[in-house]
């Protein structure tokens, strides 16, 4: 079945930087891309980025530019969201999810089950 | 950016009441958007696209509907496990969300 597994919860420092990983597995990776989705505490939902499964092409949220990197390695189907200079509103649940297909306007069929940063001094 | 907005933020329903859930967008987004259901400590799970295209799985008391800006999930008897928070989104220009709507027991 179709799967995304992401890595565990991280507790960062203001300033600091934070790579989660996303595992896919049970379909061809490059045929659609990735999206990463944070949730604040209690908040609504805020699409960050993008990377396409098939020429790692990139597309950010222009709150996000400069700030984070989606990367991917095909070799393992892992996706990567690295996000620079910690706030303490960074602190949120971070989702990859899977594009419906490999362009760029999609929804979302498949997400992972979050990974929790914490941002605090 | 499209402006997604939902209405209402909560609504109470009794269990097997009808629920009408409202998102419209700042902008045409033809038929191209997307609704997901959130439960509490997990992630966001795709139920309709397309507008009113249900996810395989997902039960026929689900029904979404509209074009354009205006846009319903409408749920005709309300179970249980429905009782969530629902996200509206478009995906005809970069994705945004709506802001969500919780739909509580009454």
């Amino acid at each position: 079945q179709v799967q995304l597994v992401q890595s565990g919860a991280e507790v960062k420092k203001p300033g600091a930087s934070v790579k989660v990983s996303c595992k896919a597995s049970g379909y061809t990776f490059t045929k659609y891309g990735i999206s990463w989705v944070r949730q604040a505490p209690g908040q609504g939902l805020e699409w960050m980025g993008w990377i396409s499964g098939h020429d790692r092409y990139t597309k950010y949220a222009q709150k996000f530019q400069g700030r984070v990197s989606v990367t991917s390695d095909i070799s393992t189907t892992t996706v990567y969201m690295d996000l620079r200079s910690l706030r303490s509103d960074d602190t949120a649940v971070y989702y990859c999810a899977r594009g419906s297909g490999m362009y760029f306007y999609h929804y979302m069929d498949v997400w992972g089950k979050g990974t929790t940063v914490t941002v605090s001094s | 950016e499209i402006v997604m907005t939902q209405s209402p933020a909560t609504l109470s329903v009794s269990p097997g009441e009808r629920a009408t859930l409202s998102c419209r967008a700042s902008q045409s987004i033809n038929s191209n958007l997307a609704w997901y259901q959130q439960k509490p400590g997990q992630a966001p799970r795709l139920i309709i696209n397309d507008t009113s295209t249900r996810v395989t799985g997902i039960p026929a008391r689900f029904s979404g509907s509209g074009s354009g800006t205006e846009f319903t999930l409408t749920i005709s008897s309300l179970q249980s496990e429905d009782f969530a928070v629902y996200y509206c989104q478009q995906y005809s220009n970069w994705p945004t969300f709506g802001g969500g709507t919780k739909v509580e027991i009454k």
